[in-house]
């Protein structure tokens, strides 16, 4: 079955600093990869997401590049803010539309201090 | 606005007792999904429903139950099966390959 494994946190940086969060996943065919983020005591957003093998996606100052030969999906920002601190999550959908689900890696926290 | 509407955000439910969270959306999306999220284990599916009148059991479905009688709305019942129900429960619609999440309700059993 499909599965998608996240390191390790919880993640600590202070304000400026480089980010770096990696994704691997195992999957049939050819997913689209997705990264969500949560913010204490809400729901998922989308932050940003891939459809085909080497396609980028980006979305404030985030970016994450869809390698299939690595099976993986790291994301990663230049300069982290404090607002930034939150549960991200790395997750794929084996299909499209109506015939998709989501599978999700398990969360990483991030807190970035001042 | 179009979105999901998850209610109530908090419940509180006494042990043998069954409970019925709300889920409704108004973006006209055929398929609709609860997720459970604990601390440390990611989001896992509960069930899913792709069209009106089917569903189909996710990864952990034992001690739920769902209905889908209306494209808008996905109600999710924790029955008195589920052992351990404490957690954050998370609604969510699809189309394409766009995912909407409802906002969550968080059930604590007392």
């Amino acid at each position: 079955g499909n599965s998608v494994t996240q390191m390790e946190g919880p993640v600590t940086l202070s304000e400026e600093a480089f980010l770096t969060i990696n994704c691997t996943y195992t999957a049939t065919g050819y997913p689209s990869l997705f990264w969500y983020v949560q913010y204490p005591g809400e729901g998922l957003q989308l932050l940003l997401k891939a459809t085909k093998a080497d396609d980028k996606g980006s979305n404030k100052g985030f970016e994450a590049t869809y390698r299939k030969e690595t099976t993986s999906f790291h994301l990663e920002k230049g300069s982290v803010q404090v607002s930034d601190s939150a549960v991200y999550f790395c997750a794929l959908s084996d299909g499209t539309g109506a015939n998709s689900k989501l599978t999700f890696g398990k969360g990483i926290t991030l807190s970035v201090r001042p | 606005d179009g979105g999901i509407t998850q209610s109530p955000k908090y419940l509180f439910r006494k042990e043998g007792q069954n409970v019925t969270l709300s889920c409704e959306q108004n973006l006209n999306h055929d398929a609709m999904y609860w997720y459970r999220q604990d601390p440390g284990q990611g989001l896992r599916l509960i069930y899913y429903s792709q069209i009106v009148n089917d569903f189909q059991k996710g990864d952990i479905a034992e001690g739920y139950s769902v209905s889908r009688e209306k494209k808008e709305s996905f109600p999710l019942t924790v029955t008195s099966a589920q052992k351990n129900p404490t957690a954050f429960y998370l609604c969510a619609s699809s189309f394409s390959y766009g995912y909407t999440f409802g906002s969550g309700t968080r059930l604590t059993v007392v």
